[in-house]
């Protein structure tokens, strides 16, 4: 079993919907990462939480630390969300600044 | 903003040959991490750096080393390329310090090995 499970791993929506991804982990963490990638490999930083909710434009994350949980939430969704949603871990036994990673929630957002 | 810079976004190789990596961050970063990612399997670490000449082994390391001899760059090696190593290839460098700061990732480089 995975440390970090997403769901769904894949999710397909229309323009304008409200969209949820979904993270669980089993170890005890110093932060939760969400990151994006989009279609040739880039990836990138959306949300860093160690506790409670961040919201940045349409995006919104909120960590559960006793729940061991987190969500990801996308208000009116656009074509240009379509996207990898990743969630990644710190676990707080590893050493350095070691990640470990879901395998990714697909996101497509059609017109 | 933070460049990390990935040598090349596709690479094509044969079995048997060495082939290099490369990757250069302009942050002054530490820390710095070669991942690959395969469907369904998402990103492993294959290896990290926390200093110059300093590495540790991630969780895929069979197959590979890495070298550290700038802060800027870290290079990853296949020592003998095999079929089975073909996947995409990800740099990033930072992630640390107190406050967890986020890693910042390259491009990626998807590698086939032939």
């Amino acid at each position: 079993k995975n440390e970090v499970e997403q769901s769904p791993q894949n999710l397909t929506a229309q323009e304008g919907e409200f969209i949820t991804i979904n993270c669980s982990y089993s170890v005890g963490i110093s932060a939760l990462h969400w990151l994006q990638q989009h279609p040739g490999g880039g990836i990138v930083s959306l949300f860093m939480l160690s506790s409670g909710k961040k919201k940045h434009g349409r995006l919104i994350a909120t960590i559960n630390i006793q729940e061991k949980h987190s969500s990801l939430h996308i208000t009116a969704s656009h074509p240009r969300d379509s996207a990898v949603y990743i969630c990644a871990v710190r676990p707080q036994e590893t050493s350095g600044s070691r990640l470990t990673f879901g395998e990714g929630t697909q996101l497509t957002v059609n017109p | 903003d933070v460049k990390v810079t990935q040598s090349s976004r596709y690479l094509v190789k044969r079995t048997g040959e060495k082939v290099f990596l490369e990757c250069v961050q302009d942050m002054d970063h530490e820390n710095m991490f070669w991942y690959r990612q395969d469907p369904g399997l998402g990103l492993r670490l294959i290896y990290f750096s926390y200093d110059v000449k300093m590495k540790e082994k991630g969780d895929i390391p069979e197959g590979y080393s890495v070298s550290r001899e700038k802060k800027e760059r870290f290079s990853l090696i296949l020592e003998s390329a095999s079929t089975n190593q073909t996947s995409m290839y990800l740099c990033a460098s930072g992630g640390g310090g107190y406050y967890n700061q986020p890693q910042h990732f390259g491009d990626g480089t998807r590698l086939s090995i032939l």
